[in-house]
């Protein structure tokens, strides 16, 4: 089965400043998608960034970027300039190609600070 | 478009109850899935269905829990008898594939007392 570990249950950044979550993960898969959402106190659960692990480039959305190095599984979510709405627990999911459902972390809890 | 529709947004019952969950999945999305999110375990994926047929309930916990998809735009999730550790965030989320974007619904924060 696949597992994913995010090994900070929480981060805390200060506003403007760049903070990075980690997340490792464990499968024998070789094609498969990698994600990061986010839950902000209102509960709903947002897609933040995406990344295929067929393509090498790192995937970035604005302020958000990703660091996925495949050989030592690991996709860790960089956001820049934190902002006080960036506030929220971060998951970090996997899926397979060969599957149907994602996977998920734990979760990050990231406290932002003024 | 509107996006995964859930409800009730909260519910309170009492343990012994029955609890019916209901979701509302994207116009064109032919995978459905249910989670469960507590602080102790996380994100559960429960059931997912494919073209309303149930392809995988390996996470249902008991066999108080069952879920159906009559059509493809309606689906419940049922709790009989419920009891207070059932107590937790149900989400629903539908995408077009497999293991492409998850939309998720709002969530149904369950509390059984």
């Amino acid at each position: 089965a696949q597992t994913v570990t995010q090994s900070q249950p929480e981060m805390s950044v200060q506003e403007a400043e760049t903070v990075t979550l980690s997340c490792t993960y464990d499968t024998s898969e070789s094609d498969y998608y990698l994600f990061w959402y986010k839950q902000p106190p209102s509960r709903q659960m947002i897609l933040v960034i995406r990344q295929e692990a067929y393509k090498q480039q790192n995937a970035t959305e604005n302020r958000f970027s990703v660091n996925f190095q495949k050989a030592a599984k690991s996709f860790s979510l960089k956001i820049s300039d934190s902002q006080l709405g960036d506030a929220a627990m971060y998951f970090c999911a996997y899926g397979a190609l060969s599957g149907y459902a994602l996977n998920f972390g734990k979760g990050t809890s990231l406290l932002v600070t003024p | 478009d509107a996006g995964v529709i859930q409800s009730p947004r909260h519910e309170v019952t009492e343990m012994g109850q029955e609890v019916t969950l209901r979701c509302k999945p994207i116009s064109g999305h032919d995978y459905l899935f249910w989670y469960r999110q507590t602080m102790m375990r996380g994100l559960e994926l429960l059931i997912y269905f494919n073209n309303n047929v149930p392809i995988d309930d390996s996470g249902m916990p008991e066999d108080r829990f069952s879920a159906k998809m009559p059509n493809a735009s309606f689906s419940t999730l049922k709790i009989q008898p419920s009891e207070p550790r059932d107590s937790a965030v149900y989400f629903c989320a539908s995408s077009r594939w497999g293991p492409g974007e998850l939309f998720f619904g709002e969530g149904s924060r369950l509390t059984v007392l």
